[in-house]
């Protein structure tokens, strides 16, 4: 167990919904990434928070979007889904902004029908 | 091309095999390189990393990095069932305004009794 806590664990929603992913980091951690998972692409960078102001983006789509609260935690809001947005979708925490040491949580498993 | 490459595999070895698992990159601006291991629907495990060339020691795990041929190694002694997972190979450039991972594909090893 990395610490990190994601939830929910699975979301099934349709084409043109909203959701919204949240993360936990592990105690005392101040950066948060979030990564999009998928077969084909395999692990992408979206984005990255530090303290609760934004520190870095991928290629992360418009329609996505994210922001770190006072309390550390994360949420990532995705809108208007698409068939293409079904992936897992990880968060990973560290305790500054050293790449080094990034640990991940367990996922959210995002299907859209 | 891609920045990291990395063997899809399969990797099929017996128990109690040395595996070295390899990924290639590009870009010369790379710092931090980092292995995970990811069991099937879960978030990827932190294993080693390394910073810059040189060797690195963990038990069964020896991460070895090359910056002259940009290329960087994973050995497992002794390898165990246990081990079988994908083996994602991560790096990052220098800290700063940004500490983004970017990933191999990921090795699939399977260690057979």
């Amino acid at each position: 167990d990395s610490g990190v806590t994601q939830t929910p664990k699975h979301l099934i929603t349709a084409t043109g919904q909203r959701v919204t992913l949240r993360c936990s980091p592990r105690s005392g951690d101040l950066s948060v990434y979030w990564y999009q998972q998928s077969l084909d692409q395999g692990l992408q960078f979206l984005i990255q928070y530090y303290n609760g102001e934004e520190r870095a983006k991928g290629n992360i789509l418009e329609r996505f979007s994210a922001q770190q609260f006072p309390d550390l935690h994360s949420e990532l809001n995705l809108s208007s889904l698409e068939l293409g947005d079904s992936a897992l979708y990880f968060c990973a925490s560290s305790v500054g902004t050293s790449p080094a040491e990034q640990y991940f949580g367990p996922g959210t498993r995002l299907t859209v029908t | 091309q891609k920045e990291v490459e990395q063997d899809p595999g399969p990797l099929s070895v017996p128990e109690g095999a040395i595996v070295s698992l390899n990924c290639t990159y590009s870009n010369s601006a790379f710092q931090y390189f980092m292995w995970y291991r990811q069991y099937s629907r879960k978030g990827p495990e932190l294993l080693m990393y390394t910073y810059s060339s040189g060797n690195k020691e963990d038990g069964r795990f020896t991460a070895q990095v090359d910056k002259s041929s940009k290329y960087i190694s994973l050995f497992i002694r002794d390898s165990q069932p246990s081990d079988s997972a994908t083996y994602l190979c991560a790096m990052s450039a220098s800290p700063g305004t940004a500490s983004k991972l970017t990933f191999g594909t990921g090795t699939r090893l399977q260690v057979t009794l």
